[in-house]
């Protein structure tokens, strides 16, 4: 068990730009998910993935985020046209379905800035 | 719209003594709630969680307590050791398609002092 590993773990980007963040999940865990963290805040939901299928997205995902999980292994997640807002820590878990006792196993995060 | 208020934002506690930190919740829809302890520079770690049927749930120096009519819990670490130091975070799961849709509080940094 390696654990759940995000890259790169900083990312400075100037507005306007595009950036991708990779997680990659422990590897016998079916569920993965994508939460955002900003400063003085807990993290919030985003979306998931039950192995390859997005199975529900946050309305805070506005339609520059885009986030894939081919073949149900690692996922991606893009941002198109950054902006200052979107400046924050994206964390990224995963499970293994067993029931009520699921547990979330995070990465360390990505943190974006954006200039 | 916060479900779920965490309203200490730090505490601090002589090593050996109890911890309570405490959260509120406003959706009568959660159905479990979880603890987790964040580090600086990696991510929230589980630590101890309790199901909506139940009041308490003890493992070893942590103790999560539930009050439903109060829409109220709290985590009790007894007794206080330097490592609990770290930012603690409640989170509330919302039924749905029994995914771990997670509604996190703003987190509590707890310091535990020698």
């Amino acid at each position: 068990d390696t654990g759940v590993s995000q890259d790169p773990r900083h990312k400075i980007t100037k507005r306007g730009q595009n950036v991708t963040f990779r997680c990659d999940p422990i590897s016998e865990h079916n569920r993965l998910y994508w939460y955002r963290q900003t400063l003085g805040q807990g993290p919030e939901f985003l979306t998931y993935f039950q192995n390859e299928a997005q199975l529900e997205k946050s309305r805070l995902l506005s339609d520059r985020f885009s986030a894939e999980r081919p073949k149900g292994s690692f996922s991606t997640l893009e941002i198109q046209r950054t902006e200052q807002g979107d400046s924050a820590m994206y964390l990224c878990a995963s499970s293994l379905r067993t029931g009520e006792n699921e547990k979330l196993f995070f990465g360390s995060g990505t943190q974006l800035s954006v200039l | 719209d916060q479900q779920v208020k965490q309203n200490s934002p730090s505490l601090s506690v002589q090593e050996g003594r109890i911890s309570i930190l405490n959260c509120d919740y406003t959706n009568s829809m959660f159905d479990y709630f979880l603890w987790y302890k964040k580090y600086p520079a990696e991510g929230p770690t589980f630590l101890i969680s309790i199901s909506s049927i139940k009041d308490k749930n003890e493992d070893g120096r942590f103790t999560v307590f539930l009050n439903k009519s109060a829409k109220h819990l709290s985590l009790h670490i007894v007794p206080s050791q330097p490592g609990d130091s770290a930012v603690y975070f409640c989170a509330a799961r919302r039924p749905s398609r029994g995914a771990q849709k997670l509604v996190f509080g703003q987190g509590t940094r707890l310091t535990i002092n020698p």
